[in-house]
């Protein structure tokens, strides 16, 4: 079974407007992080948002915000006021602390694109 | 420098040639990591380096040989590749190899094995 599910290969988005780009993982560990990255089409994987199992709050940076539901085990990034900039591929990614083996071993998705349209 | 960083960000190779892929990070990070990322396939983990001790080999073939003399560098050495192998290559880096932090990650060497 997948750990890290990305239902949506690709989404447009109108400038300005909020997307929300959908993850869904699976981990039988108390104790995991969660983490979506950003890969402009030079390639690097750029860090965006981190959510800890723990953490009672949704995580927020900037335009960035990480909608966080444990029971449904769900982690939906959320990108406000979209900008051409924004156009890229995203992966949402989750690392399990409780398997000592697993180190900071990321495990990720099959990402989303996303193209911001002006 | 800041970040890290990658060398070449671009490759061409023959199936029989040898070519090495270089990482270097400036964050003071004690772990490594290569990555794949093929077409249409999520990104794999290949191998793990923390405090230039090799911790995890994600069942890579031997044609590639990872290699770290220091927490600072990283090194790929390729021999003998399939066309397969055409990729992007990733390097991250993290605080160490056990704690919460995020990676980081270089720009990528884009190979092409023909």
């Amino acid at each position: 079974a997948q750990k890290i599910t990305q239902t949506q290969p690709g989404m447009f988005v109108q400038e300005k407007e909020a997307v929300t780009l959908d993850c869904t993982y699976d981990t039988s560990d108390q104790s995991y992080g969660l983490f979506w990255y950003k890969q402009p089409s030079s390639g690097e994987m750029i860090f965006l948002i981190y959510q800890g199992s723990y953490d009672e709050q949704n995580a927020t940076e900037g335009r960035y915000s990480l909608n966080f539901q444990k029971a449904r085990k769900s982690a939906n990034l959320v990108i406000s006021a979209s900008q051409l900039g924004d156009s890229a591929m995203y992966f949402c990614a989750m690392r399990e602390v409780g398997i000592k083996a697993a180190g900071n071993k990321l495990t990720f998705g099959g990402g989303t694109r996303v193209l911001v349209k002006p | 420098e800041t970040g890290v960083t990658q060398t070449p960000r671009h490759l061409v190779m023959g199936m029989t040639n040898k070519k090495s892929l270089k990482c270097e990070q400036h964050l003071g990070h004690n772990a490594m990591y290569w990555y794949k990322q093929s077409a249409k396939k999520p990104l794999e983990l290949m191998f793990v380096y923390n405090f230039k001790e090799q911790t995890e080999n994600n069942s890579v073939p031997s044609r590639f040989s990872p290699e770290c003399p220091n927490s600072s560098h990283l090194f790929l050495h390729l021999h003998t590749l399939q066309p397969e192998d055409s990729a992007l290559y990733l390097c991250a880096s993290s605080q160490d190899r056990d704690s919460a932090y995020e990676q980081y990650f270089g720009p990528g060497t884009r190979l092409t094995v023909t």
